[in-house]
């Protein structure tokens, strides 16, 4: 049973820090890999996209990765700003086209001004 | 391009009723998926339509269902509530079956009193 794990839980840092942000699976077979963004109380904001043929993908201060022989993915967040504070998810779809997204359980920032 | 709606906001039901949640898919999108976030759960699998049919189901009892209408809209009932369906329920849909990227709506907050 593939198994997402989101480390840290929490994370707190002050403006401007680059942060990074950890994503594994249990199973290394894991596709399009995706990272979300969730404000408290709403629906999730894709964030980026990395394929099964692709290692990284960037986005202004983002960069995903993905390193599939080990099954773990890092969202890089540079020059952290206050509006970065949210909860992060990663999520991908195992083996088989069965529509279903696997998600970790976000670890959630706050980046303090 | 408007994205994907959710109705109502929030919604708040007595145990046994019935709920009903509704999404509008992005125009052109046919397939519908639907997520489960319960506090402390994480985001759950809950159903997956495509073309009118439902191509997969997460681990969830037989009184949540659903369909998807001619025009890719869909609807998710959910009978006899219990107190432990109290939740954000999410709508996101894909471009066509087997599509990367998932598009959330904003979600539906079902409170069971």
């Amino acid at each position: 049973k593939q198994e997402v794990t989101q480390i840290p839980a929490a994370l707190s840092v002050p403006e401007g820090e680059n942060l990074v942000l950890n994503c594994s699976f249990t199973d290394s077979a894991i596709y399009n890999l995706q990272w979300f963004r969730q404000d408290p109380g709403k629906g999730l904001t894709s964030l980026l996209l990395i394929q099964s043929s692709q290692r990284e993908q960037t986005s202004g201060r983002l960069n995903a990765s993905l390193d599939k022989s080990s099954g773990r993915s890092t969202l890089y967040i540079a020059a952290s700003q206050p509006g970065d504070s949210a909860t992060y998810l990663c999520a991908g779809y195992g083996s088989g086209n069965t529509g279903k997204l696997i998600f970790g359980q976000g670890t959630t920032l706050q980046v303090k001004p | 391009e408007a994205g994907v709606t959710q109705s109502p906001t929030h919604l708040i039901k007595t145990r046994g009723q019935q709920a009903t949640l509704r999404c509008s898919p992005i125009s052109g999108h046919t397939s519908v998926y639907w997520y489960q976030q319960a506090l402390g759960l994480g985001l759950q699998f809950l159903l997956w339509y495509d073309e009118g049919e439902e191509r997969n189901r997460g681990n969830f009892p037989p009184r949540f269902s659903g369909r998807q209408f001619p025009n890719y809209s869909s609807e998710l009932n959910v009978n006899a509530l219990e107190l432990e369906d109290s939740a954000l329920y999410l709508c996101a849909s894909s471009l066509y079956r087997g599509a990367n990227v998932l598009t959330f709506g904003a979600g539906s907050r079902l409170t069971v009193l």
